[in-house]
């Protein structure tokens, strides 16, 4: 069974231009999420999709981040302008959904803000 | 919000026991979780328990879990080099099954 994709592995840009991230996850997956893990700490939940309706995105900084998961499958994650804060790695997970099923992981997109 | 803390760093000696502590805040926990990173990699689940659990067991890892004073902890029998990595605890919780994560013990393996 094919994983948790995501691209780019690695960006680098200067500060306040745009990136955007996608997100392939598991085949049948209702629920996706989208964490950052800045370098030393736990991954922080940014957005949680089920299907393609939000379900939390209380700590998304809506000013200059957005995600989006069009026909409930693929999702991207944009960030415009970037500041160098938004430095860290963004980490896609899915699950097949209900209480206390299993989150998978994709390998994270890393991203450097100069 | 839930909080989740747990101590930075830990150093064992090959072939002794780890034990990785963890404590969180919400008690509607629902499940909570044991998860691996090795650099530059993603997580890995490596167990859970639900809340209504005491212990699990599952080869050489032991999860023990005191909801009245929400303290879970990681117990590694035998620990090998391989298993030196960063080690996150997580809880669910809510209607809507929100993962909160630690801030991860990085566990290093001595010869």
């Amino acid at each position: 069974e094919a994983g948790v994709a995501q691209s780019p592995r690695y960006k680098i840009i200067e500060k306040r231009q745009s990136v955007a991230f996608w997100c392939n996850p598991i085949s049948g997956h209702a629920t996706l999420y989208w964490y950052q893990q800045i370098l030393g700490q736990g991954p922080k939940l940014l957005i949680q999709f089920q299907n393609n309706g939000v379900v939390d995105d209380s700590q998304l900084p809506k000013d200059r981040f957005s995600a989006e998961r069009l026909k409930g499958v693929d999702s991207t994650l944009k960030i415009q302008p970037a500041k160098l804060e938004d430095s860290a790695v963004y980490l896609c997970a899915s699950s097949p959904g209900g209480l206390g099923g299993e989150l998978f992981f994709g390998e994270g997109s890393r991203l450097t803000v100069l | 919000g839930e909080d989740v803390e747990q101590s930075l760093f830990l150093s064992v000696r090959e072939g002794d026991s780890s034990v990785i502590n963890c404590t969180y805040t919400d008690s509607s926990s629902t499940y909570l979780y044991w998860y691996k990173q090795e650099p530059g990699a993603g997580l890995q689940l490596l167990t859970y328990i639900f809340s209504n659990m005491d212990m699990k067991q599952d080869q050489r890892l032991t999860v023990l879990l005191n909801k009245k004073d929400k303290h879970l902890s990681l117990r590694i029998a035998d620990t090998q080099t391989g298993d030196s990595a960063i080690y996150f605890c997580a809880d669910l919780t809510g209607t809507a099954s929100k993962l909160t994560f630690g801030t991860g013990t990085r566990l290093q393996v001595t010869l």
